[in-house]
């Protein structure tokens, strides 16, 4: 099994309203990552979980707040999210940790902030 | 930090003619570089990668690149593209930051393969 799962597939969310994206691996991945991607844009990191502690926060706001409640499973709680944070989060997974020799993607979640 | 270049954000290009797609990357003691394709609503799906060893590099569905250290380059090609190859392709580089490495991607080259 090489699929990282992303769910759900599409968000609609209003401004007020607290939800969460969820990604799970059965690999045995120690590193996970959630990615940012606008329209014709590359892929932005933003979290890096190794070892299920969090390793690196690319400066994201604190309206995104990530979660790994074990080494198979990595969240992304929204609350108070602006409509230009609309985008496709993708979720990835790697091996290593120290060095990627191969980085494994979800189908992305397409959320959309109303 | 290391980081890619994509020279071209479009290429288009007849089915059954060949195709290049170029990337340049910052000079590194060691480096190891990916090329990623996106169709439409997708995810990332992993081509090829060039790790260490030979410099020619086979990946899926007829892809190839070559690394060369010289020209820091790792173009990718295909002899004869089809329809189903019109995507999105990203050169990536594995990128020390922290204590974990992470992809850094360059900003894209749309593939349109025309009938």
């Amino acid at each position: 099994d090489t699929e990282v799962t992303q769910t759900p597939k599409h968000l609609v969310m209003g401004m007020t309203n607290k939800k969460s994206l969820k990604c799970e691996q059965h690999m045995g991945h120690r590193a996970m990552y959630w990615y940012k991607q606008k329209a014709k844009k590359p892929p932005e990191l933003m979290f890096v979980y190794s070892y299920e502690k969090l390793s690196i926060n690319e400066s994201v706001p604190s309206r995104f707040s990530p979660e790994c409640p074990n080494s198979s499973l990595l969240n992304l709680h929204l609350h108070a999210l602006q409509p230009e944070d609309s985008a496709l989060y993708l979720c990835a997974s790697s091996q290593e940790t120290v060095v990627i020799t191969e980085a494994f993607f979800g189908q992305g979640t397409r959320l959309t902030v109303v | 930090a290391q980081s890619v270049t994509q020279l071209d954000s479009q290429v288009p290009v007849f089915e059954e003619a060949p195709v290049e797609l170029r990337c340049n990357y910052s000079s590194s003691v060691s480096v190891y570089l990916f090329w990623y394709v996106q169709y439409p609503n997708q995810g990332l799906q992993l081509l090829l990668k060039y790790l260490s060893g030979s410099t020619l590099v086979k990946g899926i569905n007829g892809f190839e690149a070559e690394f060369n250290k010289s020209q820091t380059s790792f173009h990718l090609r295909k002899p004869s593209v089809h329809i189903s190859d019109t995507a999105e392709y990203f050169c990536a580089v594995s990128d020390l930051r922290g204590s974990a490495r992470q992809l850094t991607f360059g900003s894209g080259t749309q593939l349109t393969v025309l009938p």
